[in-house]
């Protein structure tokens, strides 16, 4: 199947710090990356939808100056956590659609535990 | 805005019982797709149904989308210690998936 790889596995960082996450599609091309957030023994919260070449689309209540996604190729898609607190702490997800066999199918990379101290 | 609620939250179950956890959206989906995820590590796909009333099976699971699409499930039959995770259905609303609430399913030995 298609394997979509995240960097890193897992940071921590202060407080006040920015962190860069990374988002690879490794064999295919993925057009769309999704982007979510999941607290221990929660569900996963969608943060935004990220389309090669154009702006991201913030889910309500998630503030697009905080949460900064690039998506400039159609492999790679970055999520940067800027002044990260310790709310911030999280398990970060991303996914991606690959279009093949199954238009709608997402492939979720292996995620990113962030701890800010 | 939409919501997705699973039933039940938590489940223990002796090896070898059946589980069941139920998936149901306060709007209609376009369709729905269930995930399993281990502890630790990342939602794994498992299906999607796209038709009302439709069934799949994935030899001990049966997936199941409800004929308004706003509810579905998903049935294991005789489950092993290998099946232990969270169960998460995520509905296809108007362009996005919200995933539900998740089952946690524990399997005792």
């Amino acid at each position: 199947g298609a394997v979509v790889s995240q960097h890193p596995s897992w940071v921590i960082c202060k407080s006040g710090t920015s962190v860069k996450i990374e988002c690879r599609s490794l064999d295919f091309q993925a057009t769309t990356m999704f982007w979510y957030r999941q607290f221990p023994k929660q569900s996963l919260m969608l943060m935004a939808t990220s389309n090669e070449g154009s702006k991201a689309t913030y889910e309500q209540g998630v503030e697009k100056d905080k949460f900064l996604i690039n998506h400039a190729s159609l492999t790679l898609s970055t999520l940067t956590v800027t002044s990260a607190h310790p709310e911030d702490s999280s398990f970060y997800i991303c996914s991606a659609r690959a279009g093949l066999a199954d238009p709608n199918e997402q492939f979720f990379g292996p995620g990113t535990r962030l701890t800010v101290l | 805005g939409q919501q997705v609620m699973q039933i039940p939250q938590y489940q223990h179950v002796q090896e070898g019982e059946d589980f069941t956890t139920y998936c149901n959206s306060s709007t209609t989906l376009s369709n729905i797709q269930w995930y399993k995820q281990r502890p630790g590590g990342h939602p794994v796909f498992l299906i999607q149904l796209v038709k009302s009333g439709e069934v799949k099976k994935q030899k001990r699971l049966t997936f199941q989308f409800g004929e308004a699409k706003k509810n579905s499930s998903l049935h294991i039959t005789a489950t092993q210690t290998t099946d232990v995770g969270t169960y998460f259905c995520a509905g296809l609303g108007t362009y996005k998936y919200i995933f539900g609430t998740g089952t946690r399913l524990k399997v005792l030995a």
